[in-house]
């Protein structure tokens, strides 16, 4: 069974910062991308950065360039992404999410980690 | 950035019924097209991608279609587990966008 737990998420003042981890099982790390979606409180989810399968290309939205970083680690099936100079606006569910194929969907999700920023 | 816009933003239905659910895209992201079910508290779960592609082990009652900018969700008969909120997603260009969201309620 396909499955990624995520953790590290928690309450963080505005300016700090966070790692967020994700474990992945259940299939072949080292042959999917990953990545991160965020959902704030009663908002629709966004994407915020994938990493490809080899860890060789990342992208991020432009709500967190600069201030974020994706990694993985292929010999833990662990999946990063640390955040710095975190704003209320970062507030959200962080979810890990795995890459169906070539497409740009998700196809496994966590539970999510809840970050939130504030003083 | 590509703008997702879903329409209607709840739409009630009795159970049996048909459900249609739209979502336009601001420039076309051709057949590159995905929508989730999200209930409350849970993770979203993938249904369709490539606008018309279901997912493994997705009822038959869930159709997507549309190209371009303009694409429909259908649930054929509603059943009392799809009341949740549905979100579409452009997998067309990074960054992908996701809709704002319909809650489909009970009537």
């Amino acid at each position: 069974e396909v499955q990624v737990v995520e953790s590290g998420g928690g309450l963080v003042q505005p300016g700090g910062s966070l790692r967020l981890s994700c474990e992945a099982s259940g299939f072949t790390f080292t042959n999917y991308a990953m990545g991160w979606v965020r959902q704030a409180p009663g908002k629709g989810p966004e994407w915020v950065s994938i990493i490809s399968s080899s860890g060789g290309s990342t992208y991020y939205a432009d709500s967190v360039k600069g201030r974020s970083t994706i990694s993985r680690d292929n010999s833990r099936n662990t999946l990063y992404l640390e955040m710095n100079s975190l704003r209320a606006e970062d507030t959200a569910v962080y979810y890990c999410a795995k890459r169906h194929g070539d497409h740009g969907v998700v196809d496994n999700w966590g539970q999510g980690t809840l970050v939130t920023v504030s003083s | 950035e590509i703008l997702m816009t879903q329409s209607p933003a709840t739409l009630s239905v009795s159970p049996g019924e048909r459900a249609t659910l739209s979502c336009r895209a601001s420039q076309s992201v051709s057949s590159n097209l995905a929508w989730y079910q999200q209930k409350l508290g849970q993770a979203p779960r993938l249904l369709i991608y490539a606008a018309s592609t279901r997912a493994t082990g997705l009822p038959a009652r869930f159709s997507g279609s549309g190209s371009g900018t303009d694409f429909t969700l259908t649930i054929s008969s509603l059943q009392s587990e799809d009341f949740a909120f549905y979100y579409c997603q452009q997998h067309n260009e990074w960054p992908w966008t996701f809709g704002q969201g319909t809650k489909v309620e009970i009537k």
